[in-house]
């Protein structure tokens, strides 16, 4: 049972560009979501976290959008830079669990 | 602040045998995880500790595999009589503990485990 889905496993968009990283969840408990990125052969590294009483953070070139009745996050980056070529996995814990479940990931390929 | 430390970083070994990895978090956090992800596949939650009690194991996590962190600092991870489905990139990740749920985790760069 896949409770966090990103069901895109790849995107490509031009420097300079809006990427828009798409991400799902199932489970109604959860309310602290993060987004990772992660470079071949490295582990992941946080970008950018929202709890379930917000429905946008921003942090620079990055925007979590939180959409809870749909169940759907997003993660906007503005503008898209070569840099930010990589796999993005979208994350989600619930209170009192301290357990954080991974989606499957999206590979974003930024194209100079 | 000197991140989460993980070693060895690659590590190839016969099926069949033992194999260890060491944890090393950051200084202070009082939780840490264990993780597994193979290609094209997200992190998947192992078990994580909070100081030395190991709170929570998945059932991913079979009685081949055990954690430790015996003085709630560095952990390791021990992998007895190793199958080719073993082989993933073995992470770990600790946060602080601030009394709040609310809080990310940080990430090693991992273990490579390769199992011929």
């Amino acid at each position: 049972d896949q409770q966090v889905k990103q069901n895109s496993p790849s995107l490509s968009v031009q420097e300079g560009r809006i990427s828009i990283l798409n991400c799902d969840y199932t489970n109604s408990m959860f309310d602290y979501f993060l987004w990772y990125k992660k470079y071949p052969a490295e582990g992941p590294t946080f970008l950018i976290s929202i709890s379930s009483i917000k429905d946008k953070n921003e942090d620079g070139r990055f925007t979590v959008f939180l959409n809870k009745s749909a169940k759907h996050l997003s993660l906007h980056i503005v503008p898209s830079q070569p840099g930010d070529s990589a796999v993005y996995f979208c994350a989600a814990s619930a209170t009192g669990t301290y357990k954080y479940i991974f989606g499957t990931g999206t590979r974003l390929k930024v194209l100079a | 602040d000197t991140g989460v430390s993980q070693d060895p970083r690659h590590k190839i070994t016969k099926r069949g045998q033992n194999v260890t990895f060491r944890c090393d978090p950051i200084s202070e956090h009082n939780r840490l995880y264990w993780y597994r992800q193979t290609l094209g596949q997200g992190p998947e939650f192992l078990t994580y500790f909070q100081n030395e009690a190991q709170l929570e194991k998945s059932r991913l996590l079979s009685d081949r595999f055990s954690a430790e962190r015996p003085k709630g600092s560095f952990s390791t991870l021990e992998i007895q009589r190793t199958e080719q489905g073993d082989s993933a990139m073995y992470l770990c990740a600790s946060r602080a503990d601030r009394g709040g749920s609310n809080e990310k985790l940080f990430f090693g760069s991992g273990t490579q485990l390769s199992v011929l």
